[in-house]
């Protein structure tokens, strides 16, 4: 059983351009939550989602970000017109059930904007 | 919404001691608490977790405990060895997302 995929896994944009990010979930799991992390600090949450539905975005900044989880493939993160402080680790986490259920992480993107 | 507090940031240990490291939570409707371990570099890996009906829960040489009327809860692992050295993260939820405290980074000194 494949675990969580993310992909790339490592991403150079120059200031400006758009960053999209790609996570499969784990087999069985339709929940999906994607996370922030910059260096020498914690997880932020960004945002939740269901397959077609957005249950929770408050993590994530109103502009220039936005998340998707279609019915077919990956739910994609993206970050249009980036900058260097976008320039961060982001982990995507899925789950079986809701917001009380076991997380299981992906290996990250580590997003480097120049 | 909910806030999370961790301490120790940072912990020291002689190999073989004990490592204790705690967190406070603020939404008394949270009843999720796991902890994850991140080596540098690596995703965060689930090393335990505990729900609001059990009072603490033991894995080998790890054990979290949960005080719900205090609103805390604890990380213990036991007989440390070099490679429990990583960052050490606790969560909270309930009806809303994880919220993660800030981290803690263990060291196990040979």
């Amino acid at each position: 059983n494949a675990g969580v995929m993310q992909n790339p896994r490592h991403l150079v944009r120059r200031r400006g351009q758009e960053a999209r990010l790609r996570c499969s979930p784990m087999k069985g799991h339709s929940h999906v939550y994607w996370y922030r992390q910059l260096p020498e600090e914690g997880l932020k949450f960004m945002v939740y989602l269901q397959k077609e539905n957005i249950i929770d975005e408050s993590g994530m900044p109103k502009e220039r970000f936005s998340a998707e989880f279609p019915k077919e493939g990956p739910s994609i993160l993206r970050i249009q017109q980036v900058v260097r402080g976008d320039s961060a680790a982001y982990f995507c986490a899925s789950s079986p059930g809701g917001t009380a259920d076991t997380q299981y992480f992906g290996p990250g993107t580590r997003l480097t904007v120049l | 919404g909910e806030n999370v507090e961790q301490h120790p940031s940072t912990l020291s240990v002689q190999e073989g001691d004990s490592a204790v490291i705690k967190c406070t939570y603020s939404d008394s409707a949270s009843n999720y608490f796991p902890w994850y371990k991140q080596e540098l570099g690596k995703r965060p890996q689930l090393i335990i977790d505990i729900r609001s009906n059990v009072g603490e829960k033991k894995d080998q040489r790890i054990a979290v405990t949960l005080n719900k009327t205090a609103k805390h809860f604890s990380l213990h692992i036991t007989e440390t060895q070099p490679e429990d050295s990583a960052v050490y993260f606790c969560g909270s939820s309930g009806n809303t997302p994880l919220v993660f405290g800030k981290g803690t980074r263990l060291s196990v000194i040979a």
